[in-house]
C-alpha cells in the first residue's frame, strides 16, 4: 500500500474556512473516485464525514465538502466551528484496499 | 439503532494469538462487507482487513498478511480477527466497522474500539 501526504495541522477562526489536502498517487488517489474522509476527537472512534470524493453521509453538516483533483484529494470546513477542532484523516480505495493518510490536526483559533 | 461492538482484546504475550470479536446489530449483516481497522498509541489510523457480506472474498494490508485471518459468522451477526504470532508493533486499538456496500467499501458505522497490548 501507498504513503499518502496530508499537512500534520492546519488551524483557522471561527467562521473562516479552511481545506486539507491529501496527496496520493495515480495507484489510490488519482485512480478511483472513492475517496473518504474521517474525523476522530481525542479518544473516540472514526466519523465518516465524506465518501466517493464529495457525497455526504446523513447527519453531516453541509460546511464540509469534499473535492479532488488529479492524485491530490481535499476536504474544505467552511465556517469553521469550535466542535470541528478533530483530527481528519483521508482514505483512498486502492484497488482491494483503502490507505489512511497521516491525519492532519485541526485547531480552531 | 445501528450497531457494532467489539471484544476480545487485552494483554498477550510476544508470539501468541488472539480472536477479536464484534458483534452487529441494527442492520442486515450479512447485506455488508466489515472491516477492521486499527490505530497504534498516538498514532494514525492503518486500514487492517475486511471481508465482503458473503464472506466469500478477503482483504488485508501487506503488514498483516499471513498472520492475520478476517471471518465472520452471518447466523451469529458476529465478525472475528484471528491474530496469530503477535508482535509488539500490533499493540492497538482495533476498531470494527461496517461498510458502506455489501463489496469492499468505505466505512460509515464504527465501533468503540478494543485494546490490545502485546507485552513480556
Amino acid at each position: 500500500q501507498s504513503a499518502l501526504t496530508q499537512p500534520r495541522s492546519v488551524s483557522g477562526s471561527p467562521g473562516q474556512s479552511v481545506t486539507i489536502s491529501c496527496t496520493g498517487t495515480s495507484s489510490d488517489v488519482g485512480g478511483y473516485d472513492y475517496v473518504s474522509w474521517y474525523q476522530q476527537h481525542p479518544g473516540k472512534a472514526p466519523r465518516l464525514m465524506i465518501y466517493d470524493v464529495n457525497r455526504r453521509p446523513s447527519g453531516v453538516p453541509d460546511r464540509f465538502s469534499g473535492s479532488k483533483s488529479g492524485n491530490t484529494a481535499s476536504l474544505t470546513i467552511s465556517g469553521l466551528q469550535a466542535e470541528d477542532e478533530a483530527d481528519y484523516y483521508c482514505c483512498p480505495y486502492a484497488g482491494s484496499s483503502w490507505v489512511f493518510g497521516g491525519g492532519t490536526k485541526v485547531t480552531v483559533l | 439503532e445501528v450497531q457494532v461492538l467489539e471484544s476480545g482484546g487485552g494483554l498477550a504475550q510476544p508470539g501468541g494469538s488472539l480472536r477479536l470479536s464484534c458483534a452487529a446489530s441494527g442492520f442486515t449483516f450479512s447485506s455488508y462487507a466489515m472491516t477492521w481497522v486499527r490505530q497504534a498509541p498516538g498514532k494514525g489510523l492503518e486500514w487492517v482487513s475486511a471481508i465482503s457480506g458473503s464472506g466469500g472474498s478477503t482483504y488485508y494490508a501487506d503488514s498483516v498478511k499471513g498472520r492475520f485471518t478476517i471471518s465472520r459468522d452471518n447466523s451469529k451477526n458476529t465478525l472475528y480477527l484471528q491474530i496469530n504470532s503477535l508482535r509488539a508493533e500490533d499493540t492497538a486499538v482495533y476498531y470494527c466497522a461496517k461498510s458502506l456496500l455489501e463489496r469492499l467499501s468505505c466505512m460509515d458505522v464504527w465501533g468503540q474500539g478494543t485494546t490490545v497490548t502485546v507485552s513480556s
